[in-house]
């Protein structure tokens, strides 16, 4: 099965519009965390937001917020009052942390355009 | 440096050829990691370096596939006798094993074109 889903390939939103990308996990570890990265054209991955799976509160980064639903395994990045520079690929990415391993497992990532 | 780097930015190279990428990771961090990135595809994992040591080397495809970080700093990833099946963007990533959220910085990356 697959360790992380991202299911849109693509997204579009209108400038200052929000948005939310789809991201689900499977896992059995009780200790995991939740990553976001942004990957521009250039091709650079960009850390943008981090969720531990025990952390009480969503995380939150500027613009940027995790909608984190435990019981559901969902972790969705929503962008708020996109702008035409958050065009890129986005994806979501775990480490399990009882697993021994502190590699990343990402997901296929998801295009988003913002048009003016 | 600031960040993560990795040279070349780009690499061609002819099947059968042997070829090095390198990566200098942020000062001071001691994990290292390195992840090859197929076109349309998220990063998948290669190799995972705690200080001068593999501490895990499961996602090496294949024994062409070889890593080394001598002095707990700058990695080489070398691969032999290439194939054009290695054509990909190789990422090296380094974290900070202090953090909490031990997370993981990347470098630009190198695209290999094996011809």
């Amino acid at each position: 099965a697959q360790k992380i889903t991202q299911t849109q390939p693509g997204m579009f939103v209108q400038e200052k519009e929000a948005v939310t990308l789809d991201c689900t996990y499977d896992t059995s570890d009780p200790s995991y965390g939740l990553f976001w990265y942004k990957q521009p054209s250039s091709g650079e991955m960009i850390f943008l937001i981090y969720q531990g799976s025990y952390d009480q509160q969503n995380a939150t980064e500027g613009r940027y917020s995790l909608n984190f639903q435990k019981a559901r395994k969902s972790a969705n990045l929503v962008i708020s009052a996109s702008q035409l520079g958050d065009s890129a690929m986005y994806f979501c990415a775990m480490r399990e942390m009882n697993s021994g391993y502190s590699t990343l497992t990402f997901g296929k990532g998801t295009m988003l355009l913002v048009s003016p | 440096g600031a960040g993560v780097s990795q040279t070349p930015s780009n690499k061609v190279t002819e099947k059968g050829k042997y070829v090095e990428l390198r990566c200098d990771p942020i000062s001071g961090h001691t994990a290292l990691y390195w992840y090859r990135q197929s076109l349309g595809q998220g990063p998948e994992f290669l190799i995972y370096f705690q200080g001068t040591g593999a501490a895990d080397d499961s996602g090496l495809p294949n024994d062409r596939f070889f890593a080394v970080r001598p002095e707990g700093s700058v990695s080489t990833l070398k691969i032999q006798r290439t194939e054009r099946g290695d054509s990909a963007v190789y990422l090296c990533a380094s974290s900070s094993e202090g953090e909490s959220t031990d997370t993981q910085y990347f470098g630009p990356g190198t695209r290999l074109t094996v011809l």
